[in-house]
């Protein structure tokens, strides 16, 4: 079956990094997506990994490792409205998605 | 504006009483999914459409039917909804060949 392992919560303070770490295990893999919610609003895309390495956009970055099965969001300079849950999915034929982590990000 | 579709955004209805929510894209995309949030659980997929005329199940499609009869719509029918339906749903779309997925302002639907 597919499973997507990511942590269910993560606190970090203003201007900090932090790195949400995601371990799939699927029959059918092209990429891996990044989504981030906020509360009471719908999840909006922030980055997708079809090959191994570093994608960056602007303080966010996402890492993919195909071999191990295991990517990361890494979010930069850490600001208030950071605090929100961040998503990872893995793309197959179709788009499968992780519990979620929610980041809160404190003064 | 490239946008998801979705009605209504709030439903509030009786067991058994059957509903329709109607999810619509205007980007032509191929591929569209449906998903249910509940807290704790994440977002998962009831069905998804890689193109018209062709659907598959998801992780929890138990009560739920869909159809794809035009590129652009894909609805989530609920022939007899029961009080654990009680959700937020999300509608999808994106071109079979990326990985961006765009969604709908979502539906949130109580079953009494």
């Amino acid at each position: 079956g597919q499973s997507l392992e990511q942590p269910s919560e993560v606190t970090a303070v203003e201007g900090a990094i932090v790195q949400i770490n995601c371990t799939y295990q699927t029959s059918g893999f092209y990429g891996l997506s990044w989504y981030q919610q906020h509360d009471g609003g719908a999840p909006t895309f922030l980055s997708y990994n079809a090959l191994d390495g570093l994608e960056e956009t602007g303080r966010f970055s996402s890492f993919l490792s195909r071999s191990d099965s295991y990517g990361y969001l890494l979010l930069q300079e850490l600001q208030m409205k950071d605090s929100a849950s961040y998503f990872c999915a893995v793309k197959g034929n179709d788009m499968r998605f992780g519990a979620g982590t929610r980041l809160t990000v404190k003064p | 504006e490239a946008q998801v579709t979705q009605n209504p955004r709030y439903l509030i209805t009786v067991t058994g009483k059957k509903l329709t929510v109607t999810c619509s894209q205007n980007m032509n995309h191929e591929y569209m999914s449906w998903y249910r949030q509940d807290p704790g659980l994440g977002l998962r997929q009831i069905y998804y459409s890689m193109n018209v005329e062709v659907t598959d199940k998801g992780d929890v499609p138990e009560g739920y039917k869909v159809s794809r009869k035009e590129k652009r719509n894909f609805p989530l029918i609920l022939e007899s909804p029961s009080p654990n339906q009680t959700s937020l749903y999300f509608c999808a779309s994106r071109a079979t060949t990326l990985g961006e997925l765009f969604f709908g302002e979502g539906s949130r639907l109580t079953v009494l």
